[in-house]
């Protein structure tokens, strides 16, 4: 069955650096991948969409790429500030399935 | 105007009660659906509708019976709660057709079964 792998571990940085977050997934190459953000206590929130014909994707502070080679997806928030603090999923829709799968999330705390 | 929203935001309840969970959007959309996120954070699809059919229905308990009276609407039903049924259940809908369409979340419902 298809397998998402994010780290489980919280990613702790100092703000104005930046984080990369990564998301690994096995079994199935997807045509899409796609990245969201989940405060606590809400509902994730839709940030990013990357085909798979497309190495790079940037929105404002976010990149995220996409290895279809390596079956990776790093999401990159650069000048982070501590107002990104949150969990970001990554999620995909295995070929020939109708549903989005997630991943378990990371944890990113940006320090003041 | 909240885009999907959800009731209860909480619910806390004895093991064998049923209860429900109400989902409205007003994105227009046509598909919507039922995931729930553990404890472990992982958020598993539990149903999908498409104009009020169902279309996924991932080997859920039977005691659990989504309702779509319309396609602005999907509610959650479940029957004879147990422990295992405590998660925060998340409604979302999207545009229909494509399986790289974006969803939006409500805020959840945070079930606690005692």
């Amino acid at each position: 069955s298809q397998k998402i792998e994010q780290n489980s571990e919280a990613l702790n940085i100092q703000e104005g650096k930046t984080a990369t977050l990564t998301c690994n997934y096995t079994n199935y190459s997807p045509a899409y991948l796609q990245w969201y953000r989940q405060d606590p206590g809400r509902g994730p929130v839709f940030l990013l969409l990357i085909r798979e014909n497309e190495k790079e994707k940037r929105k404002e502070r976010l990149k995220v790429t996409f290895d279809t080679t390596l079956k990776q997806s790093l999401f990159h928030i650069t000048a982070s500030q501590p107002a990104d603090s949150a969990t970001y999923l990554c999620a995909l829709t295995p070929p020939g399935y109708n549903k989005l799968i997630f991943g378990a999330g990371t944890r990113l705390a940006v320090h003041p | 105007d909240t885009a999907v929203s959800q009731t209860p935001k909480y619910l806390v309840t004895q093991m064998g009660n049923d209860k429900s969970i109400k989902c409205e959007q007003n994105l227009g959309h046509d598909t919507m659906y039922w995931y729930k996120q553990d404890s472990k954070k992982f958020l598993k699809i539990m149903f999908s509708y498409n104009n009020k059919e169902l279309i996924i229905n991932e080997t859920v308990p039977n005691r659990f019976s989504p309702k779509s009276p319309d396609k602005a609407h999907l509610n959650l039903h479940i029957n004879s709660l147990e422990l295992g049924d405590s998660a925060v259940y998340f409604c979302a809908s999207s545009r229909p057709g494509a399986t790289n369409e974006k969803l939006f979340f409500g805020s959840g419902t945070q079930l606690s079964v005692l």
